[in-house]
Parts: C-alpha cells; structure tokens; sequence
C-alpha cells in the first residue's frame, strides 16, 4: 500500500504555481520523497526527489517540513503541458525497491 | 541520450494468445522494473531484475506471466494464454544501479486481449 496521502484533484491557472501537497506522516528516516507525474497516455515522468532538505531542479522545487510528514511539489509557473496525474512516492534509499504508487493528484492547469 | 524504449506500442491479441513485450533500457542501467496499470488504476510492479537475475518477482500476477533479461539490457516480458483481465498498459523502468536509485520508464505497450 502507498504510505502517502494526496487530494484527488486540483485546479491551478495557467502561469500560476501549482502547489501539490502530499502527507506522509509514518516516513521512516531512510526513505525519500519522490514526485513522478504521468501525462496522458505517456510513461511515468521523474520531476524530482529529496530526504529532508528542499529540493529544485528545471521543473520543481520540492519542499518538505521539518517532521518530514509531508512535503509541497511546486511548479512555479504551470502550463497546459503541466496537466497531469502527480504521484508523491515515499521509498527507502537501502534496498531494491520497487515504486509504490498511489492514486496521486490530478492537476489540471486552466487556461 | 536515448531513453527507455518499448516495443510493440499497441498490440491486440485474441483471449488464449501468447503474447511477448519488449523493454530496451537506458545503455548502462543496471537495474529493470516491470509493472502494468490497468483501465482506471494504478500501477502495479510485476518482476526486478538486477543484471539477468530476477531478485524480486513477487508483482506476477500468475505463472502464465514470466520475464527474462539478457546481455543485462533488453527484456522480454511474455504472457501465455492471455485473458482479458490481462488487458493493461505494461510500462518499463530502468535505473542506473539499483539502490534506491532514480527509475526512468519508457512510454508502455498497451495490450488488449479480446
């Protein structure tokens, strides 16, 4: 089962931040946060990842609290392209594990 | 760089057909992850191989579905006697080595059984 707790759906304006919250109190300290996206009929997307410092790279920025029991991915100014299923993944660092994905949230970015 | 492909992207097959896919992952990754997602759900891992072996296979739904790996690059996943429960978009994934590695997944091959 996913260990992480996303809205079902959200609505952001087009060059608006997307902010994408994302619950995952029982993390355990050698687990990371990932984010993937999956448009429409594509694969699974990587956007970013991070353990307890905030993350960003040329998509996202990744937030994550202090308790690391949840996290904001944001998508500082959103596009059409943007429009996606966004999965928030908690997975440990030390072994060969698979993804576990969850429902995730769906974004769709309004023009 | 070239990233995970798949092949065939479609394939229709009648109930009770073998069917094999394809996954070619990124050169030099290591690892290689099997799931499928079907019509409305989420996606669900089948097998991982690290190299050619299959440390992990516990995502098979059946023992009509088997997975093999050669050379440590391509895979073939190959359902036998496929029913219409199989009917999914099975997607591929590598990483570079497989410890808590990032993984990378090519565009699926969505299989229908009718």
């Amino acid at each position: 089962d996913a260990k992480t707790t996303q809205p079902t759906s959200m609505d952001c304006a087009e060059g608006r931040a997307a902010n994408l919250p994302c619950n995952h109190s029982t993390i355990s300290g050698n687990e990371y946060v990932y984010w993937y996206r999956q448009i429409h009929s594509q694969g699974p997307q990587y956007i970013i990842h991070g353990l307890k410092n905030n993350e960003t790279n040329e998509m996202a920025s990744l937030i994550i609290t202090e308790d690391r029991k949840s996290s904001t991915l944001i998508l500082p100014h959103a596009t059409l392209r943007d429009t996606a299923v966004y999965y928030c993944i908690v997975r440990t660092i030390s072994g060969n594990t698979p993804l576990v994905f969850g429902k995730g949230t769906r974004l769709s970015v309004i023009a | 760089g070239a990233g995970v492909s798949q092949s065939p992207s479609n394939k229709v097959t009648e109930k009770g057909k073998d069917v094999e896919l394809r996954c070619d992952p990124i050169s030099g990754h290591t690892a290689l992850y099997w799931y499928r997602q079907s019509l409305g759900q989420g996606l669900e891992f089948l097998i991982y191989f690290q190299g050619n072996s299959a440390p992990d296979k516990s995502g098979l739904p059946s023992d009509r579905f088997s997975a093999e790996r050669t050379g440590g690059s391509v895979s073939t996943l190959t359902i036998q006697r496929t029913q219409q429960e199989d009917s999914a978009v099975y997607l591929c994934a590598s990483s570079l080595v497989p410890r808590g590695d990032t993984q990378y997944f090519g565009p699926g091959t969505r299989l229908t059984v009718l």
